[in-house]
């Protein structure tokens, strides 16, 4: 199994521009995290989807997010525009409800918005 | 809303030398998993507790789960360099979602 994939592993771009992260979850996955990973801050689930439908995307931090998922392989989270304060590391993460939920990450996005 | 805090933040060790990280909340803990993330890597999954007062091992490190199941613990014996990463534990609350301690970051002098 390849696991979690995401893209790009690496992002550089400058204020007010979009940027666009992917996700692939583990094949037989229905639920999928996005997380944002700052020093200051942690590690902090910006939202959930299962079954591809947004469950809980209270810690979406500002309209400038959004994230969608058109079906069970893919996901995007979008920020536009960008701000420096943005910069830092985004892991998408998918589980199978079961016995034990264990989340597998992927690799991350790391993020500098200059 | 619940927060889940971890101790220590750092821990600096000789190696050879034991490690313990500390998870508490308020609130009473659904299940507790634990994750470890190497330096640059990312968070992967280690062990998961449901029972208060349970107990499990995985070779050097052993974890357990307070009785009242508002505590958790992470003991590593006998450090070695390769124990060397931020060690989480989460809450596994409302479903599937994972509500995260800060962490606390192991390093390790040969």
């Amino acid at each position: 199994d390849a696991g979690v994939i995401q893209s790009p592993r690496h992002e550089v771009t400058e204020r007010g521009q979009e940027v666009t992260l992917r996700c692939k979850p583990i094949s037989g996955h229905n639920s999928l995290f996005w997380y944002r990973q700052t020093m200051m801050r942690g590690l902090e689930l910006l939202i959930y989807f299962n079954n591809n439908v947004p469950i809980d995307d209270s810690g979406m931090p500002e309209d400038r997010f959004s994230a969608k998922m058109p079906n069970a392989s893919f996901s995007t989270l979008k920020i536009q525009p960008s701000e420096p304060r943005d910069s830092a590391v985004y892991f998408c993460a998918s589980s199978w409800k079961g016995a034990v939920e264990t989340q597998y990450f992927g690799p991350g996005t790391r993020l500098l918005v200059l | 809303g619940q927060q889940v805090m971890q101790i220590p933040q750092y821990q600096h060790v000789q190696e050879g030398e034991d490690f313990t990280t500390y998870c508490n909340s308020s609130t009473t803990l659904s299940n507790i998993q634990w994750y470890k993330q190497r330096p640059g890597g990312h968070p992967v999954f280690l062990i998961q507790l449901v029972k208060s007062g349970e107990v499990k091992k995985q070779k050097r490190l052993t974890f357990q789960f307070g009785e009242a199941k508002k505590n958790s613990s992470l003991h590593i014996t006998a450090t070695q360099t390769t124990d060397v990463g931020t060690y989480f534990c989460a809450d596994n609350n409302a479903g599937n979602m994972l509500t995260f301690g800060g962490g606390t970051r192991l390093m390790v002098k040969p």
